[in-house]
């Protein structure tokens, strides 16, 4: 099976930087995405890692470390249309390469 | 094209009522899915088509039924609902089941 772990809630000021983190445990470790969901509308991709390391796209980043079943996304210059639902996704070769969810982390920025 | 279009946008329907969902997609993708999200849940994987295949079935209730007439088509038909399904059912595809998934904006669909 596949736990996925995240912060539910988390609020931040504006121009600031803000870490997300997930935590996770699959038997089949084969990626993890990170998607922004606004509410009432589909999420949308954000971000890939499958090695460990730093991949940076922009404001945007996210950490990887397979060994500690851990990830973050990083956001800098939030500004207040990142106020968002940030979903944790793994792709499990286990569960036939298909992603599962965590319950995401909803992130409120404050001016 | 770079989307995923879903339509329609609401539905409201009786527990007796049939009715279908559609989602299409121009962006050569050779995987689709379809996924059931409840408010303030992640989305969760109901069905998988892979190559115009149906390759994962989620152990969802008979009262769903999923078809891909062709690579680009996916359609979700449901019969005798229950209101426990109202939530908002998002299609996704991806060029193969190993990339990222696009998501459509989904169908919010309510059962009476």
């Amino acid at each position: 099976g596949q736990n996925i772990d995240q912060p539910t809630e988390m609020t931040a000021t504006e121009g600031a930087i803000v870490q997300i983190n997930c935590t996770y445990q699959t038997s089949g470790f084969n990626g993890l995405f990170w998607y922004q969901q606004h509410a009432g509308e589909a999420p949308t991709f954000l971000s890939y890692n499958v090695l460990d390391g730093l991949e940076e796209k922009g404001r945007f980043s996210s950490f990887l470390s397979r060994s500690k079943g851990y990830s973050y996304l990083l956001l800098k210059e939030l500004q207040m249309k990142d106020s968002a639902s940030y979903l944790c996704a793994v792709r499990d070769r286990s569960g036939a390469n298909n992603l599962f969810f965590g319950t995401g982390t909803r992130l409120t920025v404050i001016p | 094209d770079t989307e995923v279009t879903q339509t329609p946008k609401h539905l409201v329907m009786g527990m007796t009522n049939k009715k279908s969902l559609k989602c299409e997609q121009h962006m050569g993708h050779r995987a689709m899915y379809w996924y059931k999200q409840k408010a303030k849940k992640p989305p969760e994987l109901m069905f998988v088509y892979s190559y115009e295949k149906l390759s994962i079935n989620e152990s969802v209730p008979s009262r769903f039924s999923p078809e891909c007439p062709n690579s680009s088509l996916l359609n979700l038909h449901l019969h005798a609902l229950q209101p426990e399904d109202s939530a908002l059912y998002l299609c996704a595809s991806s060029q193969d089941p190993f990339n990222e998934q696009f998501f459509g904006p989904g169908t919010r669909l309510t059962v009476l």
